[in-house]
């Protein structure tokens, strides 16, 4: 069974730039989140989606958006770049909430602003 | 506020002998606690979880946790540390009231020692 898949695998962009990052979730599985780890901090919620549906999102500005396609794959984009971006960003899903169910995560994509 | 705290940033053991990584929580309703993993520039793997039933819950590369409801604590132990073990490790819960989100710990470093 394939696991979760993300890409690109590192993404480098300027100051003021957009970031688009993809995410495939484990076959079966209809809830995706999104999660940001800076370099020396834990894991940051940033948004999750189910069935197509925005169900929460975390502390985070509306440059950081993102949605949900039929097919469960799922789409981060980050506007307006600013440096404090720059981190490792974490994609993970699971069965549908709500839900005892663990979440799988994919490798990540690491995002550089310069 | 509902909080997850795992109070050492570091743990270090030496090969072969037992090791613990400690959580605590602070959450409303009956919490479903889980244990992750995250190898060096690898996304997180799922390691144990509890939801319901016995306190003592085994998981993944011989690792286990114990649900203690009066200390609110779930610590990771293993009876014998690998070098291979050393990783960095994330304790999450989720509260039916937080709109199922998971709420992460900080992380704890363990540095396993030949």
């Amino acid at each position: 069974e394939a696991g979760v898949t993300q890409s690109p695998t590192h993404l480098i962009k300027t100051r003021g730039q957009q970031a688009t990052l993809r995410c495939s979730p484990i076959s079966g599985h209809t809830s995706v989140y999104w999660y940001q780890q800076a370099l020396g901090l834990g894991l940051q919620f940033l948004l999750w989606y189910d069935e197509g549906e925005e169900r929460n999102r975390g502390n985070f500005p509306p440059r950081f958006s993102g949605r949900q396609f039929p097919n469960y794959s799922s789409e981060l984009n980050v506007n307006a770049l600013e440096l404090e971006d720059s981190a490792l960003y974490l994609c993970a899903s699971s069965f549908d909430s709500p839900s005892i169910y663990e979440q799988y995560f994919g490798p990540g994509t690491r995002l550089t602003v310069t | 506020a509902q909080s997850v705290a795992q109070p050492e940033d570091q743990v270090n053991v030496a090969e072969g002998n037992p090791l613990t990584v400690k959580c605590t929580y602070s959450v409303s309703g009956n919490p479903y606690l889980f244990w992750y993993v995250q190898y060096p520039n690898r996304g997180l793997q799922f390691l144990l979880k509890y939801i319901t039933g016995d306190n003592l819950v085994k998981g993944s590369y011989g690792f286990e946790a114990e649900f203690n409801k009066s200390q609110t604590s779930f610590h990771l132990k293993k009876p014998s540390a690998l070098v291979s073990d050393s990783a960095l490790y994330f304790c999450a819960v989720r509260v039916p009231d937080s709109n199922y989100q998971l709420i992460w710990g900080a992380g704890t470093k363990l540095i396993i020692k030949p």
